[in-house]
């Protein structure tokens, strides 16, 4: 069974740009989360989506931070304009319902200039 | 709010050497408890999950943690570690809505 998938696995931008990621989560899996993770730290929690639906967003920098899961499988999180602050590790994760285990994908490293 | 704290960051070993991370969570409520390991270049993996039941829990890799309720702690053994357990712990809890709280995160080598 194929894992999460996420792309890209590396980005490298400059400050005020957007950029994009991507996220397939392992099949069936209804609920999705986006994580953050900076250097030296533990994976903190973006978003969470039961389907389609944003269930929990509190930790979402809105002003710069938005994020998309139309049809309830796969899921995109975008900034714009990129900061400095915001090289990290983008983490996606599955898992078949809310209370069940997470499953993790690779994460994108993203790195502005 | 939860808080999960992982007082190692770096820890450094001989293979066959024991090992014991110390995690502490803050939250007094019902808490499901997990470690995860990061191998190099790899994604994040579970290693055990606590939700109820025997204290004592065996993962995966000949890993193991205890938890104590009485010193908010979770802390993650193995008796004799290998080269290839190099790698970053993570402790985490989670609340009623399936969000995990993760520590900081202790990075362990095993010298061969």
């Amino acid at each position: 069974e194929a894992g999460v998938v996420q792309s890209p696995r590396y980005k490298i931008i400059e400050k005020k740009q957007p950029v994009a990621f991507w996220c397939n989560p392992i099949s069936g899996h209804n609920t999705l989360y986006w994580y953050l993770q900076n250097l030296g730290q533990g994976p903190e929690l973006l978003i969470r989506y039961e389907n389609e639906e944003a269930v929990d967003d509190s930790q979402l920098p809105k002003d710069r931070f938005s994020a998309e899961r139309l049809k309830g499988v796969d899921s995109t999180l975008k900034i714009q304009p990129a900061e400095l602050g915001d090289s990290a590790v983008y983490l996606c994760a599955s898992s078949l319902s809310m209370t069940d285990t997470q499953y993790f994908g690779p994460g994108t490293r993203l790195t502005v200039l | 709010a939860q808080s999960v704290s992982q007082h190692n960051h770096h820890v450094i070993l001989s293979e066959a050497a024991s090992l014991e991370l110390g995690c502490n969570y803050s939250y007094g409520g019902t808490v499901n408890l997990f470690w995860y390991v990061q191998y190099p270049g790899q994604h994040l993996q579970l290693l055990l999950k606590y939700f109820s039941g025997d204290p004592l829990v065996k993962g995966i890799k000949g890993f193991e943690a205890e938890f104590i309720k009485s010193k908010f702690s979770f802390n993650l053994r193995k008796p004799s570690v290998q080269w290839s357990d190099t790698a970053e712990y993570f402790c985490a809890t989670n609340n009623a809505g399936n969000m995990l709280t993760f520590g900081g995160g202790t990075r362990l080598m095993v010298k061969p």
